[in-house]
């Protein structure tokens, strides 16, 4: 089954633990987006990449950190630093066409940080 | 500063009845509006955009910069219609932000 697997689905950690999710795909796409959904607050970019070894922060970057060493990975490292990280993270990617990209989306992540 | 609203959190209407999702946005250069939708236990996917024109399971949406709309529309709405709707905005870039979701329910 081909597109963007992340793992794990659910997490539990400790207060003060870093964590990171894990985001792959194998639809050859240039562009990689972090996302996260909270209730009532639709979806909110945390990272985005547009090429290897490049990133950018979104609107809500405190917290978070990326990497983009691969095309085909995308990891997203939740920091101690990050005040509220119980949430829902989705993993995206992207064709890298000048418009009209569709956006394709991962499962999801539960972080339920205790 | 760019931003997606969707006004409402929830829409419900009756099978057979017209609906309308809301999307407004707020960007200074020339915008690429998308709908996404999320049906009950799948992942989160496009539903249509607006350089394309098209209609996808009799949705439309027209892109109107005067009023930075892009709101959705179907004319008969039908039960499997009812699901999570999310309007997103492409800026430069690849820079995709989303609003916040509207919930539509369709009552039988």
């Amino acid at each position: 089954d081909g597109g963007i697997t992340q793992s794990p689905k659910y997490l539990f950690r400790k207060e003060g633990q870093n964590v990171t999710l894990s985001c792959e795909q194998n639809l050859n796409h240039d562009a990689m987006y972090w996302y996260r959904q909270d209730p009532g607050q639709g979806l909110r970019l945390i990272y985005y990449s547009q090429i290897v070894n490049d990133f950018q922060k979104g609107d809500i970057a405190e917290g978070y950190s990326v990497s983009r060493e691969k095309k085909e990975s995308f990891p997203l490292t939740v920091t101690s630093a990050q005040k509220n990280p119980t949430a829902f993270y989705l993993c995206a990617s992207s064709m890298a066409l000048s418009s009209g990209n569709t956006i394709y989306f991962g499962e999801g992540s539960w972080l339920t940080v205790v | 500063a760019q931003r997606v609203t969707q006004p409402e959190k929830l829409l419900s209407v009756f099978k057979g009845a017209p609906v309308e999702l809301k999307c407004n946005y707020s960007y200074s250069g020339s915008p690429e509006l998308f709908w996404y939708v999320q049906y009950s236990r799948q992942r989160l996917q496009l539903l249509l955009r607006h350089i394309s024109r098209e209609s996808i399971k009799g949705f439309t949406a027209d892109l109107n910069k005067g009023e930075t709309s892009f709101h959705l529309k179907k004319p008969f709405a039908q039960e499997e219609d009812s699901a999570m709707y999310y309007c997103a905005l492409r800026t430069g870039g690849f820079k995709t932000i989303f609003g916040a979701g509207t919930r539509l329910f369709v009552k039988a």
